[in-house]
C-alpha cells in the first residue's frame, strides 16, 4: 500500500537558518504530494502541493519539488522564522483509478522549533 | 478558517462510555474523512464517506462507527471507550469524486477526547 516516510525529528533551528525536512514515498502510479502544517493547538493546514513529476509547490517561502526518480518531496525554506515553529506532515493521495479514494496517507510528522 | 466545523472541541469521559463527534464539511464538499491523531500512532485514517455512502475504511476499530447524513454532515461514534482511545480526532472534507481524487483535504480543528 501507499506509505510516506519523513525524516525523524524534532528539528531545532535558529532564526534565519536553512530548513530541509526529507520526505520519501511509496505509491503505485502517480500520486499527488502534499505538505501540511499543524501549528500548536490547531488543525492541519495545507502548506503546498504538487500533482505531477517535476512540479514545484511553494507557499510562504517554503518549497518542495516532486521527484519521481527518487520518490521524494523534500521541504525547504531558505530562512526560517520563529513563527514557523510547528509540526510538518508530508502526505500523498494515490492516483486516480486506484483504491486511494482521495484519502491522504501521512508521514509521521516532524516537529520544528525555531529559536530567536 | 478551513470551512470544516467539528464539535465538541474537547470531551472528557470515562472508560466504557460512548461519545459522538460531529463534523460539518465545507460547503460543496461531498466527501468526509475521519482521522485519529495520537502521540504513538501519528495520523491514522479511520474512514471515508462520499455522498452518504461509506467509501473507504482504514484502521477503524469495531467499537467505532460513523455515518454521513443527507445534509452531508458526519458523525463518528466511539463506544466502550478505553484509555487508549484518548486522542485528537480530525474530520476533513474534499471535493473528491469517483472521477477525480487528487484534490486537497481541508481539516477541522479537531475534537480532543480524553478518556479517564
Amino acid at each position: 500500500g501507499d506509505s510516506v516516510t519523513q525524516m525523524e525529528g524534532p528539528v531545532t533551528l535558529s532564526e534565519e537558518a536553512f530548513l530541509t525536512i526529507n520526505c520519501t514515498y511509496t505509491a503505485t502510479g502517480y500520486p499527488s504530494l502534499f505538505w501540511y502544517v499543524q501549528y500548536p493547538g490547531e488543525g492541519l493546514q495545507l502548506l503546498l502541493k504538487a500533482t505531477k513529476a517535476d512540479d514545484k509547490g511553494s507557499n510562504k517561502g517554503f518549497e518542495a519539488t516532486y521527484r519521481k526518480e527518487t520518490t521524494s518531496f523534500h521541504l525547504e525554506k531558505g530562512s526560517v522564522q520563529v513563527s514557523d515553529s510547528a509540526v510538518y506532515f508530508c502526505a500523498l493521495i494515490g492516483n486516480a483509478g486506484g483504491t486511494s479514494y482521495g484519502k491522504l496517507t501521512f508521514g509521521q510528522g516532524t516537529i520544528l522549533t525555531v529559536h530567536p | 478558517d478551513s470551512g470544516v466545523t467539528q464539535t465538541p472541541k474537547h470531551l472528557i469521559t470515562a472508560t466504557g462510555q460512548r461519545v459522538t463527534l460531529r463534523c460539518s464539511p465545507r460547503s460543496g464538499d461531498l466527501s468526509v474523512y475521519w482521522y485519529q491523531q495520537s502521540l504513538d500512532q501519528g495520523l491514522q485514517f479511520l474512514i471515508q464517506y462520499y455522498n452518504g455512502e461509506e467509501r473507504a475504511k482504514g484502521n477503524i476499530l469495531e467499537r467505532f462507527s460513523a455515518q454521513q447524513f443527507p445534509d452531508l454532515h458526519s458523525e463518528l461514534n466511539l463506544s466502550s471507550l478505553e484509555l487508549g482511545d484518548s486522542a485528537l480526532y480530525f474530520c476533513a472534507s474534499s471535493l473528491y469524486s469517483p472521477l477525480s481524487n487528487t484534490g486537497e483535504l481541508f481539516f477541522g480543528e479537531g475534537s480532543r477526547l480524553t478518556v479517564l
